[in-house]
């Protein structure tokens, strides 16, 4: 299978911990996204990249979060500290080209996460 | 609120057709998209249209857009029980922006 792949696609840990998530994404794809989606919601953007470079981050991107792409390959999303509102499933979507082109953005199965 | 909107539940019988309707703010977007979530799985991409375009078919599924009224909607022939899933509509100019989803429960 060659699509975008998350893992772990669970986590399930207690408020004031610190979890990583890690996406794969379409190896020929040089955009990276991540999105957040809670129950009854269509996801909402994060953050994205191209190759390596971080080019945006949105305002629900607090300073607990933060994401990498060290090779422009992989990529990781941190939490520290969680909080009950962190609850939700995390995706991770790519595409190649340009963003302003608007080349379709392929979804891995997400990781949810669960605050206790 | 939303700045794609979508209602949020469809009810059909199995082989009726489905038109799922999306209205967007945005008139600067290039493409629009419509997506499939199956519970516990990612976003599967359907299909998509550029904003130049007025209809797109692909097998079974039918896009209409309508720019002046910034108004979406993907059709599905013969609606089978597997095309029971929530149906997300979203627009691209620099951001994504998804809609609430649309849940289309197909009846035997």
């Amino acid at each position: 299978d060659t699509g975008v792949s998350q893992d772990p696609r669970h986590k399930i840990t207690k408020r004031g911990q610190n979890v990583t998530f890690r996406c794969d994404p379409i190896s020929e794809h040089n955009r990276l996204y991540w999105y957040r989606q809670t129950l009854g919601q269509g996801p909402e953007f994060l953050t994205y990249f191209q190759n390596e470079a971080q080019l945006e981050k949105s305002r629900l991107l607090s300073d607990r979060f933060s994401a990498e792409r060290p090779k422009g390959s992989f990529s990781t999303l941190e939490i520290q500290r969680t909080e009950q509102g962190d609850s939700a499933m995390y995706l991770c979507a790519s595409s190649e080209g340009s963003r302003r082109q608007g080349q379709p953005q392929h979804f891995g199965d997400g990781t949810r996460l669960s605050i206790l | 609120g939303e700045d794609v909107e979508q209602s949020l539940f469809l009810s059909v019988r199995e082989g009726d057709s489905s038109v799922i309707n999306c209205t967007y703010t945005d008139s600067s977007s290039t493409y629009l998209y419509w997506y499939k979530q199956e519970p516990g799985a990612g976003l599967q991409l359907l299909t998509y249209i550029f904003s130049n375009m007025d209809m797109k078919q692909d097998q079974r599924l039918t896009v209409l857009l309508n720019k002046k009224d910034k108004h979406l909607s993907l059709r599905i022939a013969d609606t089978q029980t597997g095309d029971s899933a929530i149906y997300f509509c979203a627009e691209n100019n620099n951001d994504m922006r998804f809609g609430a989803g649309t849940r289309l429960t197909v009846k035997p």
